[in-house]
């Protein structure tokens, strides 16, 4: 069971270039999210989507986009990068959005990307 | 503004002596509140939620609170080991964390 899925593990990018973080889980969940973890900040919400076909923007969604086309992927894209989206990256699943009982969310082992 | 906080940013203790991290929110009333595991370059693992209805929750050696009155919850590890050593985040059922308390168990 692979649970969450993320690629590039490591990636360095000029500033302007853009790139996509993929991102795959296999447990049939309808939630999705894209975190960003910054050293002293806890991890900040930057989309989500509740099912394929549906996203929206979390926290800090400024430079970077998302497309939810099946239940499986949910890829992140920054379009022009900026040494300012120098962080590391991490995707989230569950079944439905929100933590409760009996929903647990599960994340990726982190997208460490440096903008130079 | 909505707020939530984990006050030490680093806590070192003995082998075998309990851990107690601590977690703040402010102008919130979180339904629920839950507690995660990070390693050094890996992702978050869930541990324990609890509701805002129950006292008390337990794991093993992990104990979690929940005082709506000082909007503050404890995560306890009786008995640490130095295999204990992480950071670990607590956030609110609605997914805001925060930055996370750095636990060191000296053996």
């Amino acid at each position: 069971n692979a649970g969450v899925t993320q690629t590039p593990k490591f990636q360095v990018l000029k500033t302007g270039q853009s790139m996509t973080l993929q991102c795959a889980q296999d447990m049939n969940h309808e939630y999705m999210s894209w975190y960003r973890q910054d050293p002293g900040m806890g991890l900040r919400l930057i989309h989500y989507s509740v099912g394929a076909g549906i996203t929206d923007q979390g926290e800090v969604p400024n430079g970077y986009n998302v497309s939810r086309s099946t239940t499986e992927d949910f890829p992140l894209r920054l379009l022009s990068a900026a040494p300012s989206q120098t962080s590391v990256y991490f995707c989230a699943s569950s079944k439905i959005q929100g933590a409760t009982a009996g929903n647990t969310i599960y994340f990726g082992e982190g997208s460490w990307l440096t903008v130079v | 503004s909505q707020k939530i906080e984990q006050n030490s940013e680093a806590l070192n203790i003995q082998e075998g002596k309990t851990a107690t991290l601590t977690c703040n929110y402010t102008n919130y009333s979180p339904a629920y509140l839950q507690w995660y595991r990070q390693d050094p370059g890996r992702g978050p693992v869930f541990l324990l939620l609890i509701r805002e209805n129950e006292k008390e929750k337990r794991k093993e050696r992990l104990k979690v609170t929940f005082d709506t009155t000082l909007k503050q919850s404890l995560f306890h590890i009786t008995a640490s080991q130095p295999a204990d050593s992480a950071t670990y985040l607590c956030a609110t059922g609605d997914m805001r964390f925060g930055a996370g308390t750095r636990l060191t168990v000296k053996p």
